[in-house]
This record gives structure tokens, C-alpha cells and sequence, in this order.
């Protein structure tokens, strides 16, 4: 996965429970994404950080936290987990213009999250 | 905000017939990418569009980027059973990039080849 590791691959939380999925990229890039994928809806991003320090919203960021303090990790925490955050959750990294093809995306492996 | 639509959302073809799937942008892009997810595995970067009526070919995929960048399409010549998997486009926004970083998936094409 062009070293984008993520934790765990499975998980089954219940609701109001808290949990981190974990993220961690060891290529020294600095855009990181979380999206989560929903059948029939494609991915939507979470949220998103360009260097460690700074994050940003993205499409769907209500009930999910996160933190950047250094360039390899991208930690998504859920405070409070809600049947409606039961989804596949990747993680992403922007690798910058490499020859023909363009500046290239690698994603995790996802982690398969329920909550009951 | 930026909305990106993918046609068609399902496909089945006969192995070695074509397929295409198209990608279009309420806004002006600068530039498009695509993925191909297999099923239980995660999206596999394809491509990256950048040149308005840009043109690219990966073996039996080609890749177009339209005039005015808001639209972008994925052709399969003669698919093959290692085709089958969900194709994304992904348009990125103009002035996106640093900390405004705008990056938008269509909600795929899953392509399904009977052998």
C-alpha cells in the first residue's frame, strides 16, 4: 500500500463508545485524508491535513476528531460512536507529481468499523 | 459546493466487449484522477488528468479530460474478467491546493464482466 498502514482492519464498537483509527504513512508526505465509504455513496472525505499541524474539514466531518502532531501519523478519533458511522474507513496520502503519472494518491487498506 | 456525477452507476458487459464510464464536474476542475477499487480491497490510484482535452492511454484504458475540464471519461477496450471493480474519478478544484486542498469522488461505476 505504498506505506499507508492502518489500524485496526476490523472493529465493532458500541454506541457512545470511543474509539482511534490509526494512520500512518512512513514516505515523509504531508497531505493525509480520512474518507469513509458507504454503498451507493461513494467516498466522502472526513478530513484532511497538509502538514503536521494543520488539519481541515472535508465533506463529512460531524462526529470525528482529529490531530496531526507529526508528519507520519493521522489519527481519526470518535468520541462518541453512533450507529451511523458504521462504514469502511481509509486513510490517503498525496504523493506529489511522479513522472507521467501525476500527482498520485495511495490509500490504506481501510478499517471495517460497526457500531452497534 | 463542488459536485461531482458519475455515469453509468452499474455496468455489465460480456467479456471482450467495451465499456465506458463518464465523469462530470458542476465546476471547473484542475485536474481529475481515477481509481479502481476491487471488490473488498481499496481504491488503486489510476491516473491523473491535467491539460484541458488531455488524452491518455494505459494499455487497454484511455483516459480523456474534456475542453472546458469539468468533465472526463474512462474507456476499456475489449474488458476482461481481471476488468471487474468499481471505477472512481476524483475532481480537484481549482485554486485547491496548500491548505485549501478541494478534492471530490464521484460515487463510482461498478463494472461487472461475464466471462
Amino acid at each position: 500500500n505504498a506505506g499507508v498502514t492502518q489500524t485496526p482492519k476490523f472493529h465493532i464498537l458500541k454506541t457512545g463508545q470511543s474509539m482511534t483509527l490509526q494512520c500512518a504513512q512512513d514516505m515523509n508526505h504531508g497531505y493525509l485524508s480520512w474518507y469513509r465509504q458507504d454503498p451507493g455513496m461513494g467516498l466522502r472525505r472526513i478530513h484532511y491535513s497538509v502538514a503536521a499541524g494543520i488539519t481541515d474539514k472535508g465533506e463529512v466531518p460531524d462526529g470525528y476528531n482529529v490531530s496531526r502532531s507529526n508528519t507520519e501519523d493521522f489519527p481519526l478519533r470518535l468520541e462518541s460512536a453512533a450507529p451511523s458511522q458504521t462504514s469502511v474507513y481509509f486513510c490517503a496520502m498525496k504523493r506529489l507529481a511522479q513522472a507521467l503519472k501525476g500527482d498520485e494518491q495511495f490509500f490504506g487498506p481501510g478499517t471495517r468499523l460497526t457500531v452497534l | 459546493g463542488q459536485q461531482v456525477m458519475q455515469i453509468p452507476q452499474y455496468q455489465h458487459v460480456q467479456e471482450g466487449e467495451d465499456f465506458t464510464t463518464y465523469c462530470n464536474s458542476s465546476t471547473t476542475l484542475s485536474n481529475i484522477q481515477w481509481y479502481k477499487q476491487r471488490p473488498g480491497g481499496h481504491p488503486v490510484f489510476l491516473i491523473q488528468l491535467v491539460k484541458s482535452g488531455e488524452v491518455k492511454k494505459q494499455k487497454r484504458l484511455t483516459f480523456q479530460f474534456g475542453e472546458a475540464k469539468k468533465n472526463s471519461s474512462l474507456h476499456i477496450t475489449a474488458t476482461q474478467t481481471t476488468d471487474v471493480g468499481t471505477y472512481f474519478c476524483a475532481g480537484e478544484g481549482e485554486n485547491s491546493g496548500g491548505s485549501n486542498y478541494k478534492l471530490t469522488f464521484g460515487k463510482g461505476t461498478l463494472l461487472t464482466v461475464n466471462p
